[in-house]
């Protein structure tokens, strides 16, 4: 099991440019959790997503920000239009279907730096 | 909505102290508190969690205390050593239809000297 895949690792964007990170979770893990890290903060919940399916976007800024987790494929965080605020590490997690056993396995993260 | 506060941001000790952390939450009907710990650049990784159902929960040097009514929950550390030194994330969630939103603590910065 190879656990909660996120890639880039690592992305450099200039103000205006588009961000998009990737997320594939844990093998038989149907939740997905977009959570964002400022520098030397905590971790703030952005979105939570089952496939096909946005649950939960009350963290997501009304602006700029989507995201999405098809059938097929990765769950997807796009960022339009980057500004330097956007600056972050962006943590995948995931999570089982079972209730009770909700542990959510955190991806190694997505370090986005606007220049 | 759920918030939770953290205490102290930083935490220096010497190798072989007792370390502890203290969170505090608003939402009564939180249910489930983990802890994460996050060496630099790294990601968060779960160290040991515990519900509502139960006050306290131990694994080897790592123990969880919960006090419902008071709304507070610590971690305590003992016998330090210098690999704990990484940051230590607090959170708490209402587990609920398979729905984990955490509410993270905004961190404590741990420090063992050797």
């Amino acid at each position: 099991n190879a656990g909660v895949m996120q890639n880039p690792r690592h992305l450099v964007r200039r103000r205006g440019q588009e961000a998009r990170l990737r997320c594939s979770p844990m093998k038989g893990h149907s939740h997905v959790y977009w959570y964002r890290q400022l520098p030397e903060e905590g971790l703030k919940f952005m979105v939570y997503l089952q496939k096909e399916n946005i649950i939960d976007e009350s963290g997501m800024p009304k602006e700029r920000f989507s995201a999405e987790f098809p059938k097929e494929g990765p769950s997807i965080l796009r960022i339009q239009q980057v500004v330097r605020g956007d600056s972050a590490a962006y943590f995948c997690a995931s999570s089982p279907l079972s209730l009770g056993a909700n542990v959510l396995t955190f991806g190694a993260g997505s370090r986005l730096t606007v220049l | 909505g759920e918030n939770v506060e953290q205490h102290p941001s930083t935490l220096s000790v010497q190798e072989g102290d007792s370390a502890v952390i203290k969170c505090t939450y608003s939402d009564s009907a939180s249910n489930y508190f983990p802890w994460y710990k996050q060496e630099l650049g790294k990601r968060p990784q779960l160290i040991i969690d515990i519900r509502s159902n139960v006050g306290e929960k131990k694994d080897q040097r790592i123990a969880v205390t919960l006090n419902k009514t008071a709304k507070h929950f610590s971690l305590h550390i003992t016998e330090t050593q210098p690999e704990d030194s990484a940051v230590y994330f607090c959170a708490a969630s209402k587990e609920d239809t398979g729905f984990q939103k955490l509410v993270f603590g905004t961190g404590t910065r741990l420090l063992v000297s050797p």
